[in-house]
């Protein structure tokens, strides 16, 4: 699996948007980029895919460099519940069989009231 | 709508004793597995199944046995309980194994081992 790097942690306050940065230099060119939170005491959650257009869904939209080389998850208008660790995940749609979701250490997200 | 519900929510053991961990899914998803989080780790997975009767290891799997007798249920067993074995344990499922598919977690059993 790709290597992704994410900043240990990141503040921001209620009701701001939120930018989420995430690296992934050695992505291929198939290889999807998947974002998942984890809040506290709950498991991981999926939150938003994509793989070279920017997407958007409810919870958030996800911004991709041209070169693919990054990726930004945007938090519109962050609420306190959104406080939670992060993770920026590639998945290869060719591989099969080991179904392995790489958690790194993401990145903690703290909103200030 | 349910989606995937883990029983217990916690759990103490004392060394050597087995138990089951329940894992159920009602969105029809044929892909499930088992993650265990150990604390200043990544999730790392136990073992997935592929669909019913069709399962396979991970990335950690001794001391753990699973079955898939039906689409819903993936129980994962531990066979005889170590301290080492103390984690959270999370069930995952998906309706594919390709890489645009989003995985649904439940939220997770949290084991100890005295």
């Amino acid at each position: 699996d790709a290597k992704t790097t994410q900043p240990n942690s990141m503040e921001s306050n209620e009701e701001e948007p939120v930018h989420l940065p995430c690296n992934h230099s050695t992505i291929s060119g198939t290889d999807y980029i998947h974002w998942y939170r984890q809040l506290p005491s709950q498991g991981p959650e999926y939150v938003i895919h994509g793989l070279t257009s920017n997407v958007n869904n409810r919870m958030a939209s996800l911004a991709i460099a041209e070169d693919r080389k990054s990726s930004t998850l945007i938090l519109h208008r962050a609420t306190l519940r959104d406080a939670a660790v992060y993770y920026c995940i590639l998945r290869d749609p060719r591989i099969q069989g080991a179904q392995k979701l790489v958690f790194g250490q993401g990145t903690r997200l703290t909103i200030n009231p | 709508n349910a989606g995937v519900t883990q029983t217990p929510k916690f759990q103490v053991l004392k060394t050597g004793q087995s138990m089951t961990l329940q894992c159920a899914q009602d969105m029809n998803h044929e892909y499930m597995s088992w993650y265990r989080q150990d604390p200043g780790m990544g999730l790392r997975l136990i073992h997935y199944s592929v669909g019913a009767g069709i399962t396979d290891q991970g990335e950690v799997p001794n001391g753990y046995n699973v079955s898939r007798s039906t689409t819903e249920d993936f129980p994962l067993r531990l066979l005889s309980a170590a301290p080492s074995q103390t984690s959270v344990y999370f069930c995952a499922s998906s309706y594919s194994n390709t890489g645009w598919a989003g995985y649904t977690f439940g939220s997770g059993t949290r084991l100890t081992v005295v």
